[in-house]
């Protein structure tokens, strides 16, 4: 069965520094793997994908992910985190590039 | 223009009711998807459809009945509706590159 975990319930940084959303998957075969953002009260918004190709993904607003096959994990990361930022994030894993299995979620907090 | 539109935004029902759930897509995707996410905020898939065909159907209560009338549109019927079906419904598109694109959910509360 597919299965994604994100460790952190929710992560604290200062705006300015770098930031990490970690997420390990569980799948069988090659895995579709993604970030989504949530603000409050709004839909999921796609924010990047690795599908194949180079492990390190760009994606929107900054933020770039890194694919470990070998730790089966997928991070989220952006070098300098910004208060707008804030937010729930959640990684998910597709089996066969249709359903999104998903993380439980990870808020992220940016203080000034 | 909005990419994955649904109406209506709340919804507010008492027990036993039963209501609907309408999106649209105008991306020109083929496969559709419904999603609920509960009050700790994980998300589930319920069911997805792929032009028009039902393609997943997660283990969803019977009182739940996904409709396709053409690609664009999926909707969600909900028969005799409980209290644990509050939650928030996110309905979502994919094309060929996989990513899904979601509507701006439909906030379900049943009392």
């Amino acid at each position: 069965a597919q299965s994604v975990a994100q460790p952190e319930d929710q992560v604290n940084v200062a705006e300015g520094n770098p930031l990490t959303v970690k997420c390990t998957y569980s799948v069988s075969g090659n895995p579709y793997l993604f970030w989504y953002v949530q603000y409050p009260n709004r839909g999921l918004q796609f924010l990047l994908k690795y599908i194949t190709g180079d492990n390190l993904v760009k994606g929107s607003y900054g933020f770039e992910a890194e694919f470990n096959k070998s730790q089966t994990s997928f991070h989220l990361k952006k070098p300098s985190a910004l208060v707008s930022d804030s937010a729930l994030y959640f990684c998910a894993v597709s089996p066969y590039g249709n359903k999104l299995v998903f993380g439980a979620g990870t808020i992220l907090r940016v203080k000034s | 223009d909005t990419a994955v539109s649904q109406t209506p935004k709340y919804l507010v029902t008492q027990m036993g009711n039963d209501k609907s759930i309408k999106c649209e897509q105008n991306l020109g995707h083929d496969t559709m998807y419904w999603y609920k996410q509960d009050s700790k905020k994980f998300l589930k898939i319920m069911f997805s459809y792929n032009n028009k065909e039902l393609i997943i159907n997660e283990t969803v209560p019977n009182r739940f009945s996904p409709k396709s009338p053409d690609k664009a549109h999926l909707n969600l019927h909900i028969n005799s509706l409980e209290l644990g079906d509050s939650a928030v419904y996110f309905c979502a598109s994919s094309g060929v590159h996989y990513e899904q694109y979601f509507g701006p959910g439909t906030r379900l509360t049943v009392t």
